[in-house]
């Protein structure tokens, strides 16, 4: 299985609403990641989770606040948004370093599908 | 800083021409490289990767890819495309740094086919 599911798949709130954002990967990855892509541009990366421990957060606002609870999941909790926030919202999974005790195949970062956030 | 480069934002092309996208990164370490596909409206996939070994990658759907190290160049090719391979085309770096990766992507190149 190397799926990687994110609900919901559309998201419109207002500014002063609070909503989460759901990921979640079954292949045993360590590593997960949420990256925010505007229209006909690349990905651009958000938060990266290593071991569930927070490991880089790209300057994001603090209006964004991510969550780990278990290797299987990541949450973005999103609060006091701005219309500019507005985008696809990528979550990613991959293989730190490999599985344990085994030697790493690859390092290529599996992606879902996204959620597509409104800000009104 | 890293980047990556992709010369062409969008190319256009007829079925059964050949492709070539280039892709160029400024890091002087070690790195894996992607190219990945955005079909309409649907998610992120990996095209093909490089680690190691053969510089010539071969991917999913036809693609191949070409590592020059002495042109920190990473193009993607396929000899004859389909209507089917209009999407976005990106290219990345990955870094390796402590537990995790971290992709860089370039800016993207938009492909139409034309029947």
């Amino acid at each position: 299985d190397t799926e990687v599911t994110q609900t919901p798949k559309h998201l419109v709130m207002g500014m002063t609403n609070k909503k989460s954002l759901k990921c979640e990967q079954h292949m045993g990855h360590r590593a997960m990641y949420w990256y925010k892509q505007k229209a006909k541009k690349p990905p651009e990366l958000m938060f990266v989770y290593s071991y569930e421990k927070l490991s880089i957060n790209e300057s994001v606002p603090s209006r964004f606040s991510p969550e780990c609870p278990n290797s299987s999941l990541l949450n973005l909790h999103l609060h006091a948004l701005q219309p500019e926030d507005s985008a696809l919202y990528l979550c990613a999974s991959s293989s730190p370093r490999g599985t344990w005790g085994t030697r790493p195949s690859s390092y290529e970062q599996y992606f879902g599908p996204g959620t597509r956030l409104t800000v009104t | 800083a890293q980047s990556v480069s992709q010369h062409n934002h969008h190319v256009i092309l007829s079925e059964a021409a050949s492709l070539e996208l280039g892709c160029n990164y400024s890091y002087g370490g070690t790195v894996n490289l992607f190219w990945y596909v955005q079909y309409p409206g649907q998610h992120l996939q990996l095209l093909l990767k490089y680690f190691s070994g053969d510089p010539l990658v071969k991917g999913i759907k036809g693609f191949e890819a070409e590592f020059i190290k002495s042109k920190f160049s990473f193009n993607l090719r396929k000899p004859s495309v389909q209507w089917s391979d209009t999407a976005e085309y990106f290219c990345a770096v990955n870094r390796l740094s402590g537990g995790y990766n971290k992709l860089i992507f370039g800016a993207g190149t938009r492909l139409a086919v034309h029947p």
